[in-house]
């Protein structure tokens, strides 16, 4: 079946240092996709998202990335920070009328100070 | 303040027993969710309800039911708890023309 999936379990990086979370969709139809944070004991929250469409949106210091001829989604933080301390999911919608969505397992980031 | 509540926080349970978790929105959102979150294995949709009056089966609907009486509740229930419902089960809105759902803090269910 199609799933959402994601390239790193874990990542890692130094306070200030720009961010990278990736996540590989395989669902053609999906035409909907979005980024979630969630901290410890939350629920997640939403931080941006996109439309097949469009290529790039930008947040504030967030941009997420998308590549549909190789079905490849990223979250780009920049100068992170130790609030940005979460697991993030990415999640796709393939459409319809029935607004479901299909969630990444979650890549954990952890910001050094 | 808008948002999405659910009672309880948490909860011990005895196998066997009832329970019904509650979700409220004062969003105005058509859509409702029912995800639980479990280590390894992500958020996994339980039923939904596209509008007032209606409901669905998600990915992981044995053992829950929902009802959906209204634009701003939407309940679920365990009918009799089993331990492998142990989990944290998140309450989510939507609104359908963007299709962006929006989270509840979450209920932390332990069936012993």
């Amino acid at each position: 079946g199609e799933s959402v999936g994601l390239h790193l379990p874990t990542l890692s990086v130094q306070e200030g240092d720009n961010s990278i979370i990736n996540c590989a969709y395989s669902n053609s139809a999906s035409d909907y996709f979005i980024w979630y944070k969630q901290e410890s004991g939350k629920g997640p929250q939403f931080i941006i998202d996109i439309r097949s469409n469009m290529d790039k949106r930008q947040g504030q210091r967030v941009t997420v990335l998308l590549n549909k001829t190789v079905k490849h989604l990223s979250l780009q933080i920049a100068a992170t920070q130790p609030g940005d301390s979460a697991v993030y999911f990415c999640a796709e919608n393939s459409g319809g009328s029935n607004y479901k969505l299909t969630f990444g397992k979650g890549t954990l980031l952890t910001v050094n100070p | 303040i808008a948002g999405i509540t659910q009672a309880p926080t948490s909860q011990i349970l005895a196998a066997g027993r009832r329970m019904t978790l509650r979700c409220t929105q004062d969003m105005r959102h058509n859509a409702m969710y029912w995800y639980r979150q479990d280590l390894g294995l992500g958020l996994r949709l339980i039923h939904y309800s596209n509008t007032a009056g209606t409901t669905g089966k998600g990915e992981v609907p044995d053992g829950y039911s929902v009802s959906r009486a209204n634009t701003d509740d939407f309940p679920l229930t365990l009918a009799s708890a089993v331990p492998s419902q142990t989990s944290v089960y998140f309450c989510a809105t939507g609104q359908g023309h963007t299709d962006t759902q929006y989270f509840g803090p979450g209920t932390r269910l332990t069936v012993l």
